[in-house]
């Protein structure tokens, strides 16, 4: 598994646009990038998963860079209820798999 | 609504006590997983099923140990307990067998134990 490095927190107010960065400089050719949020005391949720260029979906967007060493999570015009932590996963689906969890970014989003 | 089920939603028990929580998967998900959140921790991968066979091993202490059931449904047994065990357990499920980095996992809505 790609080892992967996100701020630890973040804050921002209502209404702008978030932009969360994970480095995982030693990516695999086949590896994934995905996004988990987690709301306190829940299990956490799928958000956003990549492999190259742009992702979009109805929550947010997923920049990924063609040397794919890192990628951006975007949440446009935040609100207080996205205030949560927010997982990078980088990796394949393997025989060995093991599918962990980094440390996460803590994002406060505030009135 | 994930579709995974996770019970009881909260267990308090004393010290060197067995608990056993249990999870339902997600219609149709082969795998289960198991994960332990203790306060002001991240999701820590303790063991993975797969159709009923273990698939993936993580830090899972040998007083834990987890079965997956022919109607898919999974048990997690903890022993002997100690404070230190108290955590959130989630429990999640996805379709494929070799793990969720590229595909989707869903997760239920943990059970809360207190070791007290």
């Amino acid at each position: 598994l790609a080892k992967t490095t996100q701020p630890i927190s973040m804050d921002s107010y209502e209404g702008q646009e978030v932009n969360i960065t994970c480095s995982h400089n030693n990516i695999a050719t086949n590896d994934y990038i995905t996004w988990y949020q987690q709301f306190p005391s829940q299990g956490p949720r799928f958000i956003i998963q990549g492999y190259k260029t742009k992702v979009t979906n109805e929550v947010a967007s997923l920049f990924i860079p063609a040397d794919r060493k890192s990628s951006t999570l975007s949440l446009p015009r935040v609100s207080l209820s996205d205030t949560a932590v927010y997982y990078c996963l980088v990796g394949y689906n393997t025989n060995a798999g093991k599918s962990t969890f980094g440390d996460g970014t803590t994002l406060t989003v505030k009135p | 609504d994930s579709g995974v089920t996770q019970t009881p939603k909260h267990l308090i028990t004393a010290t060197g006590q067995r608990v056993t929580l249990r999870c339902s998967p997600r219609s149709g998900d082969l795998s289960v997983y198991w994960y332990q959140q203790s306060l002001d921790q991240g999701l820590q991968f303790l063991i993975q099923y797969y159709n009923g066979e273990e698939r993936a091993k993580g830090n899972i202490l040998e007083r834990f140990s987890a079965q997956q059931f022919p109607d898919l449904h999974s048990e997690l047994n903890l022993s002997s307990l100690e404070l230190g065990d108290s955590a959130l357990y989630f429990c999640a499920s996805s379709v494929a067998g070799t793990g969720f980095m590229n595909t989707e996992a869903f997760f239920g809505q943990g059970t809360r134990l207190t070791v007290v």
